[in-house]
């Protein structure tokens, strides 16, 4: 089945150690994004990748970095995590909308990072 | 700023009712509004697109509305089961720029 799969699902890391975060999909799909997300509260979009071309949202930190070094694979890296990145980190892709269209997003089942 | 508020936190009903969330926004205005289904530490999964120029739409026991002058979106699930506990997103957007509300947690009890 095609899919999008995120690993691992549950990582723990020390304050300050930097992460990665992995993210491959199956479904050929040519938009990669990153979402935070806090307990009840809403997916926060990251950054997004249209192909090749990185989309940063203006009030992502700088700690947060991505690569994407081929349509299938896209890895999400915290510089020096601090104890408020403590979140579920979610992976999603799209295909490119048509002009003036939608894009119904495909997620990951979420990695869950703690910041000790 | 663009707000998205979902009615409430949490909505409880009985199995068999008809369970309605409501999604208003403000300061936006999008090209579609989506609806996703989120379990306990997994991603959301995708079920309703609607557009803004349309004003419901359907799938099996699940119906949207969409009213672009009032900026509200509801989302109803008929015949309600427990198995539709869970919470649901609603998600607004132009192209590839989506923006999420924080989700109603529906708790069906049989």
């Amino acid at each position: 089945d095609a899919m999008v799969i995120q690993n691992p699902r549950y990582q723990v890391t020390q304050f300050g150690k930097p992460v990665t975060l992995s993210c491959s999909q199956t479904l050929n799909h040519n938009v990669m994004y990153w979402y935070q997300q806090k307990s009840s509260q809403a997916p926060k979009l990251l950054f997004h990748y249209y192909d090749k071309d990185f989309n940063n949202e203006a009030d992502t930190p700088d700690n947060f970095q991505s690569r994407r070094p081929n349509t299938s694979f896209c890895f999400l890296d915290i510089r020096s995590p601090g104890l408020g990145d403590a979140a579920m980190y979610l992976c999603a892709t799209s295909r490119a909308p048509p002009r003036g269209g939608y894009n119904e997003q495909f997620f990951g089942p979420g990695t869950r990072l703690t910041v000790l | 700023s663009q707000k998205i508020e979902q009615n409430s936190e949490a909505l409880n009903i009985q199995e068999g009712k008809t369970a309605t969330l409501t999604c208003n926004y403000t300061n936006y205005s999008p090209a579609y509004l989506q609806w996703y289904r989120q379990d306990p530490g997994r991603g959301p999964v995708f079920l309703l697109l609607i557009r803004e120029n349309e004003k419901e739409k359907r799938k099996e026991r699940l119906k949207v509305t969409f009213d672009t002058t009032l900026k509200q979106s509801l989302f109803h699930i008929t015949a309600s089961q427990p198995a539709d506990s869970a919470t649901y997103l609603c998600a607004l957007g132009k192209n590839n720029d989506m923006r999420f509300g924080a989700g109603t947690r529906l708790t069906v009890k049989p």
